[in-house]
């Protein structure tokens, strides 16, 4: 069956170094994937999109990776700040139409002052 | 403001009394979907609607009824709610595509 993994304990970094988050998954093939902030008690915002044909992704401080081979997703931030502290989700989508997403179950990251 | 709004936010009842979590939507999308989320499980869809009177099944529908007779609301509704069922729930939207989900706030939902 398809599965997503995301590393289960929290990332916990210095404030101003480069945090980075990790999505594996097997048994599935993706058109693209998605990376979700969510904060205690808040519904996940949608951060990124990255598609199987492209490597890499940047938007202001984060950036993705996308590797089908490896199958596997890295999230970066740089320049890391505490207001980043949150849960981090990634989630994977086929193409065509409306295809569920699946989601991981995140990783927390804690960046400290 | 674009948004996807949800009530009641919280809810404490009990095995078998019949409820209904609301959901609405303010960006004429077309695609909506009901999430349930559990410590180390991640979300899980339970249902989605493509369109109006357009439903299916998502991962985990036992249990649950949905409804989509107008474009903005999605209702979820609980006949006779469990113990397991109790849990964080999310409504969210899309226009489908690369489905970007518009996530609303959540009702955390008590069955005892």
């Amino acid at each position: 069956s398809q599965k997503i993994e995301q590393n289960s304990e929290a990332l916990n970094i210095q404030e101003g170094k480069t945090a980075t988050l990790t999505c594996n998954y097997t048994n599935y093939s993706p058109a693209y994937l998605q990376w979700y902030r969510q904060d205690p008690g808040r519904g996940p915002v949608f951060l990124l999109l990255i598609r199987e044909n492209e490597k890499e992704k940047r938007k202001e401080r984060l950036k993705v990776t996308f590797d089908t081979t490896l199958k596997q997703s890295l999230f970066h931030i740089t320049a890391s700040q505490p207001a980043d502290s949150a849960t981090y989700l990634c989630a994977l989508g086929a193409s065509g139409g409306y295809n569920k997403l699946i989601f991981g179950a995140g990783t927390r990251l804690a960046v400290h002052p | 403001e674009a948004q996807v709004t949800q009530n009641p936010r919280y809810l404490i009842t009990v095995t078998g009394k019949k409820l209904t979590v609301t959901c609405s939507q303010n960006m004429n999308h077309e695609y909506m979907s009901w999430y349930r989320q559990d410590p180390g499980l991640g979300l899980r869809q339970i249902y989605y609607s493509m369109n109006v009177e357009v439903t299916d099944k998502g991962d985990v529908p036992e249990g649950y009824k949905v409804s989509r007779k107008e474009k903005r609301n999605f209702p979820l509704i609980l006949e006779s709610p469990s113990p397991n069922q109790t849990s964080l729930y999310f409504c969210a939207s899309s226009r489908g595509g690369t489905n970007e989900q518009f996530f609303g706030p959540g009702t955390r939902l008590t069955v005892l």
